[in-house]
């Protein structure tokens, strides 16, 4: 059974604090890992896929790195309109389903 | 692109009456997926679709619990009877069958009293 497990559950930042959120997963064959931004009342966005240890991605203020066993998302001179709860799944084998974990809530005060 | 729609945003409901959820996925996607997030149990699958066809309904909490996908362009996911402890809010996800990403929608927040 795939299993995922994101730390911390909440982290806060000043603004322009940069920061690392970790996402460790046991899978049978991964097959893709999704980092998804969730804000109060709506529902997840995707971000990022990254589908092989020592790929990287970014995306504005964010980078997300994998290896075998976890993933970073790089939060680099956040700003308050970064806060919202990270999400981090995995899919495996031929599955098309995702297993979440239960995120870190990032807050980044002025 | 519109994105994924779901209907109703919220709904309150008494123990024991029927609820039906609707969604409507990203045209073009093949896969559509139901869940529902708690604080205690975070983001659950409850069942997914392929063209249209049920694939895992492992999910389903119970047989008070179904879902349907009559065409590509519509599901629902129905609750009867309705239970306080079906409170969660429901997301619908599509998405294509490849890349695997998926797409929610912006959920449905239900509250049994």
């Amino acid at each position: 059974e795939d299993q995922v497990t994101q730390s911390p559950e909440a982290l806060r930042l000043q603004e322009g604090e940069s920061s690392s959120l970790n996402c460790s997963y046991t899978v049978s064959g991964l097959r893709g890992l999704f980092w998804y931004r969730q804000d109060p009342g709506k529902g997840p966005e995707f971000l990022f896929t990254l589908y092989s240890a020592g790929e990287e991605k970014e995306k504005e203020r964010l980078k997300a790195t994998l290896t075998k066993k976890e993933s970073f998302l790089h939060i680099t001179a956040p700003k308050p309109e970064d806060s919202a709860t990270y999400l981090c799944a995995v899919r495996s084998g031929s599955a098309r389903q995702l297993t979440f974990g239960s995120g870190t809530q990032l807050t980044v005060l002025p | 692109d519109a994105g994924v729609i779901q209907s109703p945003r919220h709904e309150v409901t008494e123990m024991g009456q029927e609820v039906t959820l609707r969604c409507k996925p990203i045209s073009g996607h093949d896969y559509l997926f139901w869940y529902r997030q708690t604080m205690m149990r975070g983001l659950e699958l409850l069942i997914y679709f392929n063209n249209n066809v049920p694939i895992d309904d492992s999910g389903m909490p119970e047989d008070r619990f179904s879902a349907k996908m009559p065409n590509a362009s519509f599901s629902t996911l129905k609750i009867q009877p309705s239970e306080p402890r079906d409170s969660a809010v429901y997301f619908c996800a599509s998405s294509r069958d490849y890349p695997y990403e998926q797409y929610f929608g912006p959920g449905t927040r239900l509250t049994v009293t």
